[in-house]
């Protein structure tokens, strides 16, 4: 079935450590966006990407990384600059010929211990 | 800079109730505004409206965008407690990357 895949669901990191995010889509779409959620609050984008070996930041993207290495797959870094890293994480892909909605994947759940 | 606000940020309703959620955008060479649902984890596609004065219908479930008032509303009618989710907005313009814009969301609960 096609769709947006995220690993892991959960994911805890040490303060002081890089933690990689994994996105994956098998919906040949160009687009690749990643959003950050805090609790009870609407998402912020963090970096964006419209084709491979290509990528945009967001508003937030202090403190993190991408790469578009593969049209399929777009991770991200939290890096150690990120000083309140604790979230919730969004991986979206979207179209770009004719953009419709953007589909999601089901989240990574970050927390800092 | 792009804008997409909700109101209210949250609401308390019983079943059988009718609600509506609003939203607000100022967003650069607009194209269009979209509706989620999110329960736990990924926000599940509602509407996404691009005309004025059309109402896209789902069920129990309606919308409609106002282009010169810059405003779009979602109606549910006869609330039942599946609905209680957060419920995003989100604003397109014509920008390079297809980006959407989000709403802080508004926060429903139905209570039976």
């Amino acid at each position: 079935d096609g769709g947006i895949t995220q690993s892991p669901k959960y994911l805890f990191r040490k303060e002081g450590q890089n933690v990689t995010l994994s996105c994956e889509q098998n919906l040949n779409h160009d687009a690749m966006y990643w959003y950050r959620q805090d609790p009870g609050q609407g998402l912020r984008l963090i970096y964006y990407s419209q084709i491979v070996n290509d990528f945009q930041k967001g508003d937030i993207a202090e403190g993190y990384s991408v790469s578009r290495e593969k049209k399929e797959s777009f991770p991200l870094t939290v890096t150690s600059a990120q000083k309140n890293p604790t979230a919730f994480y969004l991986c979206a892909s979207c179209p770009t010929a004719l953009p419709t909605e953007a589909f999601f994947g089901q989240g990574t759940r970050l927390t800092v211990v | 800079e792009d804008k997409v606000v909700q109101s209210p940020l949250s609401l308390v309703v019983h079943e059988g109730d009718t609600v509506t959620l609003n939203c607000s955008y100022e967003v650069t060479n607009f194209r269009s505004l979209l509706w989620y649902k999110q329960e736990k984890k990924a926000p599940t596609f509602l509407f996404m409206l691009t005309s004025s004065g059309i109402e896209k219908k789902s069920g129990r479930l309606s919308s409609i965008l106002d282009k010169k008032e810059l405003f779009s509303i979602l109606n549910i009618t006869a609330t039942q407690t599946g609905d209680s989710a957060i419920y995003l907005c989100a604003g397109r313009g014509d920008n390079a990357g297809n980006m959407l814009t989000f709403g802080g969301g508004t926060r429903l609960m139905v209570k039976p």
